[in-house]
């Protein structure tokens, strides 16, 4: 069976460190891969996401960046993390169809809990 | 402006009693999927549903999507305390190549 891990769980780090969060899929090949960020109770933004290794799509322009050294391999980075980057942030894959992939189900990690300081 | 509202953004009840969510937009969806995600998890999938006046039922819960494929209703009967959570509507907009588009969210809270 697939699984998703992501990891750190919660992470504090003080205004202008950097920052790097991993996400790996096993179980599966060729995933579509996601980042997303959540507010409080809110809904997703999409950050990123990618249809194979070192391919990146950005959804919002920000001091954000995503790298996907791997097939099954997804990191998201800052070099310089600002009080708003805080929140919870979700990696997700998906299953890659030719056509239209972007209906297919996500299935997610369970979150990192980033506090900038 | 958020092309998936959703309502009620918060609604508490007691056990037993029904309720309903609305996930609405005036966009046409080729898809749209319904997900349930409890505190410091991720969300679960826990429908899609692809055709306009589909119902689908999951035990206690009955989606429906609009027959203009614009809007989507979760139902669910007889709540428990174990249904509470934060319901998403996700939506694939029609005709287009962009990803999911998520809704605002629905925090429900069923007390026992």
């Amino acid at each position: 069976s697939q699984t998703i891990h992501q990891w750190p769980a919660t992470l504090v780090q003080p205004v202008g460190s950097p920052l790097s969060l991993e996400c790996t899929v096993e179980g599966t090949s060729n995933p579509n891969l996601y980042w997303y960020r959540q507010a409080a109770g809110r809904g997703l933004q999409l950050l990123f996401y990618s249809v194979g290794i070192g391919q990146i799509s950005s959804e919002v322009p920000q001091n954000l960046s995503a790298s996907r050294p791997q097939d099954r391999q997804f990191i998201l980075s800052s070099k310089k993390l600002l009080l708003s980057d805080s929140g919870f942030y979700l990696c997700a894959w998906s299953v890659r169809r030719s056509g239209r992939t972007y209906n297919s189900p996500l299935h997610f990690g369970n979150g990192t809990r980033l506090t900038v300081t | 402006t958020q092309l998936l509202e959703q309502s009620p953004q918060f609604l508490s009840i007691q056990e037993g009693e029904n309720l309903t969510v609305y996930c609405n937009s005036s966009s046409v969806f080729s898809s749209l999927q319904w997900y349930r995600q409890e505190p410091g998890e991720g969300p679960v999938l826990l429908v899609t549903v692809v055709t306009g006046g589909e119902v689908k039922k999951l035990k206690r819960l009955t989606f429906q999507f609009g027959d203009a494929r614009k809007d989507s209703s979760l139902h669910i009967t007889a709540a428990q305390p174990g249904d509470t959570g934060l319901y998403l509507c996700a939506g694939a907009l029609s005709g287009s190549a962009r990803q999911l588009t998520f809704g605002s969210g629905t925090q429900l809270t069923v007390l026992p």
